[in-house]
């Protein structure tokens, strides 16, 4: 069964840095394009970030509100996707899910950061 | 960005009646070469992840229930539950693949009335 497993969520305080990680397994993850997606509190869905399989050029893309502050990265060597934040603001408070392909038919359970002072 | 508009906000509907999510993208996401929408839907229970119901507009993910339909094109979209049972109660999000930048609806809230 394909699943997907992040880890990594916490409090910090704002300014703070903070790394999430996404470990896959059932499915063959360096083919996989590989999403992060997040969920303020009471809120809707938000993608933040996203890295294509190494085939595909392995490019990167972020959504307005997070560039400039997170990186997305993977290694297929360990079959896993990160994100290293940054400069966290309040409003990046959330669950970050990862997800995979273009549309996104793996989810994980979620990692939860909390910004705030 | 691309933005998606969802309508209503939230709804109750009776079990066994039909209920009705549009999904408005501020830009066509039919690619013209192969006539195909990039507009997917989801459904997320309390407390749950989201789970990918229909792709492509109209391509209901396998193991997903026929009472389940998506239709529309262009801009404007249509989920459809036919038959409302308990466990859809659920947010539901329209979201488009067109655009690099990848975007969701706001979420319709459904329950039961």
């Amino acid at each position: 069964e394909a699943q997907l497993v992040e880890s990594g969520g916490g409090l910090v305080k704002p300014g703070g840095s903070l790394r999430l990680s996404c470990v896959g397994s059932g499915f063959i993850f360096s083919n996989a394009w590989l999403s992060w997606v997040r969920q303020a509190p009471g809120k809707g869905l938000e993608w933040v970030a996203r890295i294509k399989s190494k085939y595909n050029g392995g490019t990167i893309d972020y959504a307005a509100p997070v560039k400039g502050r997170v990186t997305i990265s993977r290694d297929d060597s360990k079959n896993t996707l990160y994100l290293q934040m940054n400069s966290l603001k309040i409003d990046d408070t959330a669950v970050y899910y990862c997800a995979t392909g273009l549309i996104f038919d793996i989810w994980g359970q979620g990692t939860t950061v909390t910004v705030s002072s | 960005d691309i933005v998606m508009t969802q309508s209503p906000d939230s709804l109750a509907v009776s079990l066994g009646e039909r209920a009705t999510i549009n999904c408005r993208s501020s830009q066509s996401v039919l690619y013209d070469s192969d006539n195909k929408n990039s507009l997917a839907w989801y459904q997320q229970r309390p407390g749950q992840p989201p789970k990918l119901l229909i792709s492509w507009a109209s391509t209901r993910e396998t193991g997903v229930p026929d009472r389940f339909s998506g239709s529309g094109s262009g801009t404007d979209f249509t989920l459809t539950i036919s038959s409302l049972q308990a466990e859809d109660v659920a947010v539901y999000y329209c979201q488009q693949y067109y655009s690099t930048l990848l975007t969701f609806g706001g979420g319709t809230k459904v329950e039961i009335k």
